[in-house]
């Protein structure tokens, strides 16, 4: 079946540091990619997302492109703030009829001043 | 104005007893789903309506009945609650008939859920 798979956290950086979160899937068809993420205390917000292969969907400073040869879809931004302290989760939506979104484990970020 | 909303936020209960929440949309979506994110944060569907019809019923314990009275809301009712209940559930809803892999799909924030 579907699966992704996220790289392990807990991640810690400082503030103003580059950010790479690694994304790789599988799929037996050709899915649309999601990254979400979670804030302390609340519930899932659409970050990005990508639905074709080299897309690069981007929003707030982050981005992800789509890697078809790689099944890889990681997230990245080139300087992170103390704002962006969260839970990110990829996640793939496959056509297998019925629409569901299958997430990866979650990778918690941590950004000190 | 809240897109998806869900009540209650937190629930307390013991085992043994039935308990429901409820989720709403203003959104205008056709499709909603239930999610759920156990302790270490691992999210997982367990159902999906599209305009008050059954979609997707992943494979979970006949205890969960969701029930849509329209399609701006879907309920979650839960019998006979059990410790391994205990975990974050989500409602989701999507534009569509829920069977295009790429519409986005909008979360609530969440109902905690601890069985004592």
């Amino acid at each position: 079946g579907d699966s992704v798979t996220q790289m392990e956290g807990p991640v810690t950086l400082s503030e103003e540091a580059f950010l790479t979160i690694n994304c790789t899937y599988t799929a037996t068809g050709y899915p649309s990619l999601f990254w979400y993420v979670q804030y302390p205390g609340e519930g899932l917000q659409l970050l990005l997302k990508a639905t074709k292969a080299d897309d690069k969907g981007s929003n707030k400073g982050f981005e992800a492109t789509y890697r078809k040869e790689t099944t890889s879809f990681h997230l990245e931004k080139g300087s992170v703030q103390v704002s962006d302290s969260a839970v990110y989760f990829c996640a793939l939506s496959d056509y297998q009829g019925a629409q569901k979104l299958v997430f990866g484990q979650g990778t918690r970020l941590t950004i000190n001043p | 104005d809240t897109a998806v909303s869900q009540t209650p936020k937190y629930l307390v209960t013991q085992m043994g007893n039935d308990k429901s929440i409820k989720c709403e949309q203003n959104l205008g979506h056709d499709t909603m789903y239930w999610y759920k994110q156990d302790s270490k944060k691992f999210l997982k569907i367990m159902f999906s309506y599209n305009n008050k019809e059954l979609i997707i019923n992943e494979t979970v314990p006949n205890r969960f009945s969701p029930k849509s009275p329209d399609k701006a809301h879907l309920n979650l009712h839960i019998n006979s609650l059990e410790l391994g209940d205990s975990a974050v559930y989500f409602c989701a809803s999507s534009q569509g008939k829920g069977t295009g892999f790429r519409e986005t799909q909008y979360f609530g924030p969440g109902t905690r859920l601890l069985v004592l």
